[in-house]
């Protein structure tokens, strides 16, 4: 079975302080996809980013980058130079190639961004 | 563009009370998911659809039902409330399994 783990529950931070959201996963399948997803205030889930198992090439957008290193079963997630607007939860989640081909959530880790 | 649209965003039950919470797509994707939040506990699949006709379980679908008669509907059913489904639903979809999956509001519910 899959899991996901997001060991940082709360991270507070100040304005254009950059910050690292780690996130581990296990699974036994060779072939899987990993996400970030973002929680605003607002409440709605918005999609950041998919990267298969294959593809073990750091992604950049902007402020936001992310590291995958399959020998630490890692996905972590960095912003660089925080802005309040980035108050939000994030949730890293897991999807295997087979069987229900639904997301595993992790628990998601809060960041608040002071002014 | 309406995305996906879950109706209502929040209800109180009382315990053993039964309803439906709505979900509709307009994208035709033909994967839907509805999911409950708990406090710091990530979402949890409740049910998941890959089309029309075809509806299966997720992680904790006991006390809850779904159809799929169309592609843009997916309806969740509680039966006989429980406050342990005191949560926040989210209906999601997505074009296949990609995973990018696009996410309603919520719903809160409420069992007391």
């Amino acid at each position: 079975a899959q899991k996901v783990t997001q060991a940082q529950t709360e991270i507070s931070v100040v304005e254009k302080e950059d910050v690292t959201l780690d996130c581990v996963y296990e699974t036994r399948d060779t072939t899987y996809y990993l996400f970030w997803y973002k929680q605003p205030p607002s409440g709605e889930l918005v999609f950041l980013i998919r990267r298969n198992s294959f593809d073990e090439q750091n992604e950049i957008s902007g402020r936001y980058s992310w590291n995958f290193q399959k020998s630490t079963s890692s996905f972590n997630f960095t912003i660089t130079a925080s802005q309040v607007v980035d108050s939000a939860v994030y949730f890293c989640a897991l999807r295997l190639d087979t069987g229900r081909r639904a997301l595993t959530f992790g628990s998601g880790t809060r960041l608040q961004v002071q002014p | 563009n309406a995305g996906v649209t879950q109706t209502p965003k929040f209800r109180i039950l009382k315990i053993g009370q039964s309803m439906t919470l709505q979900c509709a797509q307009d994208m035709n994707h033909n994967y839907m998911y509805w999911y409950r939040q708990d406090p710091g506990m990530g979402l949890k699949l409740i049910y998941y659809s890959v089309g029309a006709g075809i509806t299966d379980k997720g992680e904790v679908p006991n006390g809850y039902n779904v159809s799929r008669s169309t592609t843009e509907d997916f309806p969740l059913r509680l039966e006989l409330a429980a406050p342990s489904q005191t949560s926040v639903y989210f209906c999601a979809s997505s074009r296949g399994g990609t995973g990018e999956l696009f996410f309603g509001e919520g719903s809160r519910l409420t069992v007391l």
